[in-house]
């Protein structure tokens, strides 16, 4: 079963650029997960989907951050215009299907913003 | 909100050294509890999940965790660690229903020494 993929891989862009994440989940699974994880911290849900419904976006900073789950399938991540504190790693989990509520996550983007 | 408290910030130890890794909980009410482990270079993993049932919950790699209710703990444990354990582990807590988003502690950088 192929997992959870995402890219980029890295990006770095400079303060007040856009960027945006792709995320394609793992086949099947209904709700989909954005992750925030700044160094030396643990992953922060931003954002979550299921099918392409929003159930919680309450931790989204709405002013500068938007996602989108097109036919609840992949999904965007985008931020505009990015500041210096959001430099960190944003994944991407998927659950449902079989694997019910365990949470299978992706490789993640590294941004890196300067 | 519910919050994830891990107390070590950083563990070294020797091979074949016993393990334990501290995780308290805030919230009062039903929980899941999860520990994840994000070894160098790869993604994050799940170790082991307790939804309900023996509060004694075993998982991969012969780690297991304890959910004491009345000290909302949810400690990880290892009888013998390898160098091979060394990584970065994250306690979580979901509350409520179990496809919600992961609350996450900081984290653990365990570090095994040969």
């Amino acid at each position: 079963e192929a997992g959870v993929a995402q890219s980029p891989r890295y990006k770095i862009i400079e303060k007040r650029q856009s960027v945006a994440f792709w995320c394609n989940p793992i086949s099947g699974h209904a709700t989909l997960y954005w992750y925030q994880q700044i160094l030396g911290q643990g992953p922060k849900l931003l954002i979550q989907f299921q099918n392409n419904g929003v159930v919680d976006d309450s931790q989204l900073p709405k002013d500068r951050f938007s996602a989108e789950r097109l036919k609840g399938v992949d999904s965007t991540l985008k931020i505009q215009p990015a500041k210096l504190e959001d430099s960190a790693v944003y994944l991407c989990a998927s659950s449902g299907g079989a694997g019910g509520y365990e949470q299978y996550f992706g490789p993640g983007t590294r941004l890196t913003v300067t | 909100a519910q919050s994830v408290s891990q107390h070590n910030h950083h563990v070294i130890l020797s091979e074949a050294a016993s393990l334990e890794l501290g995780c308290n909980y805030s919230y009062g009410g039903t929980v899941n509890l999860f520990w994840y482990v994000q070894y160098p270079g790869q993604h994050l993993q799940l170790l082991l999940k307790y939804f309900s049932g023996d509060p004694l919950v075993k998982g991969i790699k012969g780690f297991e965790a304890e959910f004491i209710k009345s000290k909302f703990s949810f400690n990880l444990r290892k009888p013998s660690v390898q160098w091979s354990d060394t990584a970065e582990y994250f306690c979580a807590v979901i509350s409520g229903g179990g496809a919600d988003g992961l609350t996450f502690g900081k984290g653990t950088h365990l570090i095994i020494q040969p």
